[in-house]
Parts: C-alpha cells; structure tokens; sequence
C-alpha cells in the first residue's frame, strides 16, 4: 500500500515553456504533498507544501509564480514550472504523507530538462 | 530550528564488511525518525520508521536504532545491491514538516 505516482518521468521542454508534473497516491487519500528538487549528488530540497483546498505554502527562496501549485483532489497534485529556463533543469520529486499522517511515501521523480 | 546531520557523506565497503550509518538530530519533541533508500534517478524508498528511544527495526540486512540523539542504520554482510544513497529524516513535532539529512552514499564493492 501506500503508492505514490509521478508523471511524466522525464520530459524535455522548451524555453520560455511551462511544463506540468502531475503527482498522484494511488491507494490512499492525502491532504498533504509535499514537493522536493534535488540536484545531482545533493540531498532532497523541500520546495513547498500542498494541502488540498488550500495554497501551497512555499520554502523561503521558492518562487511562487514560477513554480505553481495545485492540490485540488485529495489524490492528486500538480506541480507547473512557467516560463522554464535551463537552470529550471532539474529531478523533481513528490510525496505524500500516507494513511496515518506519520510517514511520507515518495513518488518515482520526474526529470526536467529545458533546452 | 530542527537539524538532521548524516555521517559518512559516502562510505565504500566490500561485500560482506558490515558497518553503521548515522543519523544525529536535533529537535524538541521527535514525532518520529525515517530511513529512506534511495537509488540513482529514483524517488526515496521508505525502509523504516522509529519513534521512541530504544526502539529497533530489521528488514534483511539492515537495522535501525534509536537513541534521544541520534540513529543508526546497521548493515550486516552487504551485497553490492545494498549500494544507494541512505537518508533519514525526523518529523517536526507541529507534524507538518519532515526535515530531511544529507545522505549517506553508500557503495558496496562485490
């Protein structure tokens, strides 16, 4: 139990683009994601918080225009980067805090690359 | 403000060498303690969760304690297919927020 999905896996956008990352709990209901970057040998980088219903709240140094967040079902959340540029390249990885509330479940990741 | 240090940054072992990972954390009121595995280019893999100090956790070839401080992440007699990235988390005692270490890289050599 306790699924987490991401899609696309991996996905190559133009600059001056927006990509859309959908990330999905396919056995359980959560009312909060959480969405991370993580770059090549780093550790995970908390970006923001999605509850459902409500705005996502945002780490210090995220920008919200850039980086849109929805939760608008309690399976699903989606995570748009607007007017991508090539530092934007990146691993974006979601999760979902599982049935319980005391553990997080992590989705597979989605690579960005922006060219 | 709540803090999570892993130790080693990376460790090389030989097949069958076994070792410790460690977690050290910082945070009043711990609601709970994560390893995660992760591989290459692949989301974190969800190994255990602890709560309280003393407690312990297997699953094949690893274990996990708990102390007031710190964690350890036990691997007996690792096969090259233990390589990963270790990390461990802690939950805020708001319940929100987890925060997350560095990562231990660990590689193991057949």
């Amino acid at each position: 139990g306790a699924v987490v999905s991401q899609h696309p896996s991996r996905v190559i956008c133009k600059s001056g683009t927006s990509v859309k990352i959908e990330c999905r709990s396919l056995d359980f209901q959560a009312t909060t994601m959480f969405w991370y970057r993580q770059f090549p040998k780093q550790s995970l980088m908390l970006m923001a918080t999605s509850n459902e219903g409500s705005k996502a709240t945002y780490e210090q140094g995220v920008e919200k225009d850039k980086f849109l967040i929805n939760h608008a079902s309690l399976t699903l959340s989606t995570l748009t980067v607007t007017s991508a540029h090539p530092e934007d390249s990146s691993f974006y990885i979601c999760s979902a805090r599982g049935p319980g509330g005391n553990t997080i479940y992590f989705g597979e990741g989605s690579w960005l690359t922006v060219v | 403000e709540d803090q999570v240090t892993q130790s080693p940054e990376a460790l090389r072992l030989q097949e069958g060498e076994s070792s410790s990972l460690n977690c050290s954390y910082t945070v009043s009121g711990l609601r709970g303690l994560f390893w995660y595995r992760q591989d290459p280019g692949k989301g974190p893999e969800f190994l255990f969760t602890l709560y309280s100090a003393g407690e312990e956790k297997e699953k094949e070839r690893l274990k996990a304690t708990l102390t007031k401080k710190e964690s350890f992440l036990h691997i007996t007699a690792p096969k090259p297919e233990d390589s990963a990235t270790y990390l461990c988390a802690v939950q805020a005692p708001d319940g929100q927020n987890f925060v997350f270490g560095p990562g231990t890289r660990l590689s193991v050599l057949p």
